[in-house]
């Protein structure tokens, strides 16, 4: 079964330090993965997404995301946090044409 | 850009009516999908539609039909809404075109509230 996960459901970082939100999964076969962010009373946007190629992937806003096969992971980061980035980010697995999400981490930017 | 739109933003419906939700798209997407979101439990797939007049069950379908008679427009039903429904409703899109495979597209989402 296709199933994706989030351990911590909040994550704190003082603005200017280094942020990460970890996310395992676990899928048959090669998994196309991808972060999304959800701001307050609105929908999810797309962050970026590994597909193939190149471990490290660069999206939105500043963020990247390395896949790690051997660990099954595909966590999110960035070098710098912004208080802005505050919000709940999602991590997904696409199989065929169904997403399987996992249940969110809530990031707070303290200033 | 993508642009994915919900009809209502927020709604307020009472036990036992029946509760449309629309949702349209604007780049010509297959596949359109309803999910619904809790805290705690994240996003859960209710249906999905990969073309016109053809609906799949996700993995919470009770309580809920949909509709699909155009490419651009994904309709979720709840047929005599209960209390448990409460939740925000999320519909999303997606092509099957090789450059942007599997990536979703989402709209602002409709808080539904059922007293």
């Amino acid at each position: 079964a296709q199933s994706v996960a989030q351990p911590e459901d909040q994550v704190n970082v003082a603005e200017g330090n280094p942020l990460t939100v970890k996310c395992t999964y676990s899928v048959s076969g090669n998994p196309y993965l991808f972060w999304y962010v959800q701001y307050p009373n609105r929908g999810l946007q797309f962050l970026l997404k590994y597909i193939t190629g190149d471990n490290l992937v660069k999206g939105s806003y500043g963020f990247e995301a390395e896949f790690n096969k051997s660990q099954t992971s595909f966590h999110l980061k960035k070098p710098s946090a912004l208080v802005s980035d505050s919000a709940l980010y999602f991590c997904a697995v696409g199989t065929g044409n169904q997403f399987y999400f996992g249940t969110g981490t809530s990031l707070t930017v303290i200033p | 850009d993508v642009k994915v739109t919900q009809s209502s933003r927020y709604l307020v419906k009472r036990t036992g009516e029946k509760v449309f939700l629309e949702c349209v798209q604007d780049m010509d997407h297959e596949n359109m999908f309803w999910y619904r979101q809790d805290p705690g439990l994240g996003l859960r797939l209710i249906y999905f539609s990969y073309d016109v007049k053809m609906k799949e069950k996700g993995d919470i379908p009770e309580g809920y039909s949909v509709s699909r008679e155009k490419k651009e427009r994904f309709s979720l039903i709840l047929e005599s809404a209960s209390t448990n429904q409460t939740s925000m409703y999320l519909c999303a899109s997606s092509s099957i075109t090789i450059l942007d495979q599997e990536t979703q597209y989402f709209g602002p989402g409709t808080r539904l509230l059922v007293l």
